[in-house]
């Protein structure tokens, strides 16, 4: 199956700092979405983005299907934002299935 | 109702019991999905339903089953449930199937 690799496994911020999260994969892809789960668990969508480029206020991400990446950029860092990162991808072949990544953990510190 | 609801928040479960984890959806999406995360091995589907009447097999499907009646109920079926089970489960819909996914607040399932 579609590997999906993302770095940097964790990253530390201070508040108002900017950041860069990347996500690969091995194979062709359908759509790339982006989500973040917050520190009480809840998974949100933020992007849906199999090419492109999208901004959704501070945050914009960026895929470029050709060369299998999708970057998500996150600009003057708050609190809020702390949480974990997830990149998921469906396959070409695969009919429906959503294969994540392993998340980038990001901690925005006052 | 606004959104995915998922039932139990939590439950802790004997192993061999029988255990139905209950998702609804009241956005009329069509395709719905079960997932569930674990420590160090991500999020992961189990099955999922791209129309009313039909279902398939996701990454790990065995030990679970699913049904889907009507648009708006995916429930997950766990027959005899087991340990390795113990998991947090999460329940997510979209328009339709490859398109942006939601997801339900989760089930904490603990199978002692």
């Amino acid at each position: 199956g579609i590997q999906v690799e993302q770095s940097p496994p964790d990253l530390i911020l201070q508040e108002g700092a900017n950041s860069t999260l990347r996500c690969n994969f091995s194979d062709s892809v359908n759509n790339l979405q982006w989500f973040h789960q917050n520190p009480w668990g809840q998974l949100i969508n933020l992007f849906y983005i199999p090419s492109g480029t999208k901004q959704n206020g501070r945050l914009s991400a960026t895929t470029v299907a050709t060369e299998r990446y999708s970057l998500l950029y996150i600009s003057s860092s708050q609190t809020t934002d702390s949480g974990v990162y997830f990149c998921a991808v469906e396959e070409e072949t695969s009919g429906s299935r959503l294969t994540f990544g392993e998340g980038t953990q990001l901690t925005v510190n006052p | 109702i606004a959104g995915i609801t998922q039932a139990p928040t939590s439950q802790i479960l004997a192993a061999g019991r029988r255990m139905t984890l209950r998702c609804t959806q009241d956005m009329r999406h069509n395709a719905m999905y079960w997932y569930r995360q674990d420590l160090g091995l991500g999020l992961r589907l189990i099955h999922y339903s791209n129309t009313a009447g039909t279902t398939g097999k996701g990454e790990v499907p065995d030990g679970y089953s699913v049904s889907r009646a009507n648009t708006d109920d995916f429930p997950l079926t766990l027959a005899s449930a087991v340990p390795s089970q113990t998991s947090v489960y999460f329940c997510a819909s979209a328009g339709t199937s490859g398109r942006k996914q939601f997801f339900g607040p989760g089930t904490r399932l603990t199978v002692l």
